[in-house]
């Protein structure tokens, strides 16, 4: 049973460019969180996506957008690329109708320098 | 005030001992609550769940949940070089949204 599985692992961009990050969920979950954790710092929420629309949003700057497939895939996209937006960007599902019980299981996560 | 509070650390236990971490939240209505385990450079890996009031043990791991209090902790006994990590505190609102605190650094020293 394959898990959370994202691409790249890791990339390097240059300031004002734009990138797409990618998710599949857990086989059987519905519902896609992104997170992104700064160096020494905890998770912080994005968004979250369910049946292909955004339910719940971070605060975060419109730079970041996200999309979900009919397959429950996700991704990710970071227009105007800042230094500060260098981060581990993680990826994370589950079945929204389960998640209050089993909480949600996360990939292994996209490694992003901005240089 | 921020949702989700831990303290920062790190917390140094030596390998046998128990390791108590803890957790304070904001929002009342949270209804679920979550420790992450997260190795340098790794992803978060849950490994306790809890939401009810009172303790809840799997192994060497006992959650504790005070809804009163707005507390979750999290208890590590026999703690061995193996458990050094960040733990993450983590909870879930009605919305089923999963809010991070920062973490705890521990480190379990031989």
């Amino acid at each position: 049973d394959a898990g959370v599985t994202q691409s790249p692992t890791h990339l390097i961009k240059t300031r004002g460019q734009q990138v797409t990050l990618r998710c599949s969920p857990k086989s059987g979950h519905d519902t896609v969180s992104w997170y992104q954790q700064a160096l020494g710092q905890g998770p912080q929420f994005i968004f979250q996506y369910y049946e292909e629309e955004e339910r719940q949003r971070g605060n975060f700057p419109d730079r970041f957008s996200g999309h979900q497939f009919p397959n429950y895939s996700s991704e990710l996209n970071v227009n105007a690329l800042l230094l500060g937006d260098s981060a581990l960007y993680l990826c994370a599902s589950s079945l929204l109708s389960f998640a209050v019980t089993y909480g949600y299981t996360f990939g292994s996560g996209t490694r992003l320098t901005v240089v | 005030q921020k949702e989700v509070e831990q303290n920062s650390g790190p917390l140094s236990v030596p390998e046998g001992a128990i390791a108590s971490l803890n957790c304070t939240y904001s929002d009342r209505v949270s209804q679920s609550f979550f420790w992450y385990r997260q190795y340098s450079g790794k992803s978060p890996e849950l490994i306790m769940s809890i939401y009810s009031n009172g303790d809840k043990e799997d192994g060497r791991f006992t959650a504790q949940l005070n809804k009163a209090s707005q507390y979750v902790s999290l208890l590590i006994r026999d703690s061995q070089p193996s458990d050094s990590a960040t733990y993450l505190c983590a909870v879930i609102n009605a919305g089923n949204m999963l809010t991070f605190g920062g973490g705890t650094r521990l480190m379990v020293k031989p």
